[in-house]
């Protein structure tokens, strides 16, 4: 079975420090990758996705970047974190196109990661 | 552009009795939808989707979604809410195109009464 592992669970940083947050999926190739952000009492942001290595797409300008440095492995970074960057982060997998049809496929999310930036 | 509306922030009902959450998507076709549940401090979980078919959709943990195009809704419903049933509830759409990304509401709170 598929499983998706996401770390920290928990992270506290100041302002200006840099962030990586780490996302692995198991049982499967080929995923498509999301990161969304959560703010408090706020519903999903989709802040990146990718098809592929080395694909991503970009859905919300700001300080941070993502990278998929392997199939099954999914980065999100920043080099200076912002106070606005606090919130909580997920993770989360669905079927790629070897499967077919596309958006049809439910995505599959993490734990999450709680970041609070001080 | 799609949307989805989930028109109640926070809804209480009591341990025992019928549930009904909204959601109204905005798209030109049959949208692919799902349901998620949040509990705190978690991720978002799978409660049941819809692609095509019978309307009435069966999930897990005994929640069922009915589709109404006429209407442009999926409500989620559960004839008796259990205390554990507290979480927050998102549902979703997805374009039938190749965008791989899923529109997701606002949320609902769920908040249930002993």
């Amino acid at each position: 079975s598929q499983t998706i592992h996401q770390w920290p669970a928990t992270l506290v940083q100041p302002v200006g420090s840099p962030l990586s947050l780490e996302c692995t999926v198991e049982g499967t190739s080929n995923p498509n990758l999301y990161w969304y952000r959560q703010a408090a009492g706020r519903g999903l942001q989709l802040l990146f996705y990718s098809v592929g290595i080395g694909q991503i797409s970009s859905e919300v300008p700001q300080n941070l970047s993502a990278s998929r440095p392997q199939d099954r492995q999914f980065i999100l970074s920043s080099k200076k974190l912002l106070l606005s960057d606090s919130g909580f982060y997920l993770c989360a997998w669905s079927a790629g196109q070897g499967s077919g049809a596309y958006s049809n496929q439910p995505q599959h999310f993490g734990d999450g990661t709680r970041l609070s930036i001080l | 552009a799609q949307s989805v509306t989930q028109p109640d922030i926070h809804i209480t009902v009591s341990e025992g009795a019928s549930l009904e959450l909204r959601c109204n998507y905005s798209y030109g076709a049959t949208p692919y939808l799902f349901w998620y549940v949040q509990s705190p401090g978690q991720g978002l979980q799978l409660l049941l989707k819809y692609f095509s078919g019978d309307t009435l959709v069966q999930g897990i943990k005994g929640f069922e979604a009915e589709f109404k195009r006429s209407q442009s809704s999926f409500n989620l419903r559960k004839p008796s809410v259990h205390w554990s049933d507290a979480a927050e509830y998102f549902c979703a759409v997805g374009a039938r195109d190749s965008s791989y990304k899923l529109i997701f509401g606002s949320g609902t709170r769920l908040l249930v009464r002993p």
